[in-house]
């Protein structure tokens, strides 16, 4: 069965510094979205990707992200200057055009 | 806003007993889906069930089932038969039908199977 796939799993980085995560999504899907779950918390949604452009974005999601399809196939989200709070699992998530969105098994983003 | 409330934060039932988790919501749209997301200690979230607004027939897959209620916004969870290896934590879901159907997600209920 088609999935997700995410890179890296876990990633440590200083705060301040800029991390790029990466998505693979399923081959024949159109929408892509990235979640995050700060431990013990809820997944919350950060932004939602649309034919090459930001369909819906939260209010935790500023100017220090952003996210792009650079090459037709990755789907990224970067963090251009990391801070503490950033700490989470970020999840990718795909939808082909129905109902079910499927999840990537997310990269644990550790700031220290 | 759409919001999604679960308002049990533990729960735990006996391995082959039943147990329901509940869900409310709230909306102003009238047709939507709602989810029901398993995540076990890998973090992997699983898809359990969906049911879509339009639909009065509760859903059902296997020993999962739900407890729909539109007009009181209710969306529980039942799991009979509970087996060791539903142990999780269980993420009621809501989105729209159209436009970019962001997942919104409740707190989430720790469900422990007790053997």
């Amino acid at each position: 069965e088609p999935e997700v796939t995410q890179t890296p799993s876990h990633q440590v980085t200083q705060m301040g510094q800029e991390v790029i995560l990466r998505c693979v999504p399923i081959s024949n899907h159109l929408y892509f979205y990235w979640y995050r779950q700060i431990l013990g918390q809820k997944v919350e949604f950060l932004v939602s990707f649309y034919n090459n452009e930001i369909s819906e974005k939260s209010e935790i999601f500023d100017d220090q992200f952003s996210v792009e399809r650079p090459d037709g196939s990755n789907f990224t989200l970067k963090i251009r200057s990391t801070k503490l709070e950033d700490s989470a699992m970020y999840f990718c998530a795909t939808l082909a055009g129905g109902y079910e969105q499927y999840f990537g098994p997310g990269t644990r983003l550790t700031v220290t | 806003a759409q919001t999604v409330t679960q308002s049990q934060p533990e729960m735990s039932v006996q391995e082959a007993e039943t147990v329901t988790l509940s869900c409310t919501y709230d909306t102003s749209e009238s047709d939507y889906y709602l989810f029901w997301y398993k995540q076990p200690p890998s973090r992997q979230m699983i898809l359990v069930i969906r049911q879509e607004a339009y639909k009065q027939q509760n859903a059902t897959e296997n020993r999962f089932s739900v407890n729909f209620q539109k007009a009181a916004k209710s969306f529980s969870l039942k799991i009979s038969d509970s087996q060791l290896g539903d142990a999780a934590m269980y993420f009621c879901a809501y989105s729209t039908r159209g436009g970019a159907q962001k997942l919104v997600f409740g707190q989430g209920t720790r469900l422990t199977i007790n053997p």
